[in-house]
């Protein structure tokens, strides 16, 4: 069974500065989708940035990157110039196969808190 | 516009009452899923309907049971054997397979069920 793990429960960044936080997952297959979604306090589920595993460029949007290491599994969210609104929490989410409405599998999340 | 609701936002209920929760897309996306979120726990998967009239469970289907009648809803039963189900739990679709599909999950903004 695929499964994901993020190691940090709790981070925190002062306001502007950049953080990265890890995500791992474990699976045989080759391609596949990486999520990284964002929970603010209102409970609502935003998507930051997805990765698709056959494509070797890391994503990225506006502020926020990721490093994608295949070989590695491992797929970290990089947040620049980090800002108030970014504190959330955060969840990395797998899903194979790339085609197929099959459901995401959720790392535990990682509680971001933005110090002004 | 479109999106997915759930319904109600919060919900008491007693010990030994069974619950249905309301989740309505009008997105035309074929899935469906149910995800329930404890402190701590992320995002697990109770039930996944891939096409209208079929459905299957998740990770923590015990206690639950789902119908899918039309493709616009997916209502989720919380029984009366569900021992622990004080949560909160979220609605998502996704749109059809293939390379044009996003892979990504479109999220409601969950329903807060609290057992007294």
């Amino acid at each position: 069974a695929q499964t994901v793990t993020q190691s940090q429960p709790e981070m925190s960044v002062q306001e502007a500065e950049t953080v990265t936080l890890s995500c791992t997952y474990d699976t045989s297959e080759s391609d596949y989708y990486l999520f990284w979604y964002k929970q603010p306090p209102s409970r609502q589920m935003i998507l930051v940035i997805r990765q698709e595993a056959y494509k070797q460029q890391n994503a990225t949007e506006n502020r926020f990157s990721v490093n994608f290491q295949k070989a590695a599994k491992s797929f970290s969210l990089k947040i620049s110039d980090s800002q108030l609104g970014d504190a959330a929490m955060y969840f990395c989410a797998y899903r194979f196969p790339h085609s197929g409405n099959t459901p995401l599998v959720f790392g535990k999340g990682t509680r971001l808190s933005v110090i002004a | 516009d479109g999106g997915i609701t759930q319904s109600p936002k919060y919900l008491f209920r007693k010990e030994g009452q069974n619950v249905t929760l309301s989740c309505e897309q009008n997105l035309n996306h074929d899935a469906m899923y149910w995800y329930r979120q404890d402190p701590g726990q992320g995002l697990r998967l109770i039930y996944y309907s891939q096409i209208v009239n079929d459905f299957q469970k998740g990770d923590i289907a015990e206690g639950y049971s789902v119908s899918r009648e039309k493709k616009e809803s997916f209502p989720l039963t919380v029984t009366s054997a569900q021992k622990n189900p004080t949560a909160f739990y979220l609605c998502a679709s996704s749109m059809g397979s293939g390379r044009a599909s996003t892979g990504e999950l479109f999220f409601g903004e969950g329903s807060r069920l609290t057992v007294l």
